[in-house]
């Protein structure tokens, strides 16, 4: 049982550097999310997505992209990286539909921009 | 608009005793959605409970128990009889109706003390 996977658990990259935070659920679930958590903070949402094809901004969209091209994967994509983008990023993922409402999430990936 | 506050940043506790975890959410939507997630050390999340806001029945599950009430917005969780295994930081998280993301507290970190 995968669940939520999320690839890579930590990174450090330099300031205006590009990466790609990989996310994929084996659970056929239609939405997905991608989340960030400051410090101390409680999560944020940066982007989500009800389907393949379909995606929606957050709060904090800014510096990001994101793309669904098929149901089990939604890639997170930061653009020249900046120190504000320090943090915890969160994949989760859930079935949709009345009942279905409960978020799984992955394990994280830690990313330190210096 | 929706907000949630866990106004207790940190909380410790010796073995066995039991402690209240507390959340007030703010939503001018009269459905909504009411989650706890727990964060260990380890750092994923992990769902512990979904309630919906035209049910006001609390729950219990094993050691764990919920108390919502819609009067005073406030859906406390309680530890009982609290384990080491319980030290987490605990997020309580609020979706309104026909949002498709949830909307998260501070957290509160619980540290249980052997």
């Amino acid at each position: 049982n995968a669940g939520v996977t999320q690839t890579p658990k930590f990174r450090i990259l330099k300031i205006g550097q590009s990466m790609t935070l990989q996310c994929a659920q084996d659970m056929n679930h239609n939405y997905m999310y991608w989340y960030r958590q400051d410090p101390g903070m409680g999560l944020k949402l940066i982007y989500y997505s009800v389907g393949a094809g379909i995606t929606d901004k957050g709060e904090v969209p800014n510096g990001y992209n994101v793309s669904r091209s098929t149901t089990e994967d939604f890639p997170l994509r930061l653009e020249l990286a900046a120190p504000s983008q320090t943090s915890v990023y969160f994949c989760a993922s859930k079935l949709g539909g009345l009942g279905t409402d409960t978020q799984y999430f992955g394990p994280g990936t830690r990313l330190t921009v210096l | 608009a929706q907000k949630v506050t866990q106004a207790q940043t940190e909380i410790s506790v010796v073995e066995k005793e039991d402690v209240t975890l507390d959340c007030v959410y703010e939503t001018r939507d009269t459905t909504y959605y009411l989650f706890w997630y727990k964060q260990p050390p380890s750092g994923e999340l992990v769902f512990l409970i979904r309630r919906n806001s035209f049910d006001e029945q609390n729950e219990i599950s094993g050691r764990y128990s919920w108390n919502f009430q819609k009067s005073t917005s406030s859906f406390n969780f309680t530890i009982t009889a609290s384990q080491v295994v319980d030290s987490a930081v605990y997020f309580c998280a609020l979706r309104g109706n026909g949002a498709n993301n949830l909307f998260f507290g501070t957290g509160t970190r619980l540290t249980v003390i052997p």
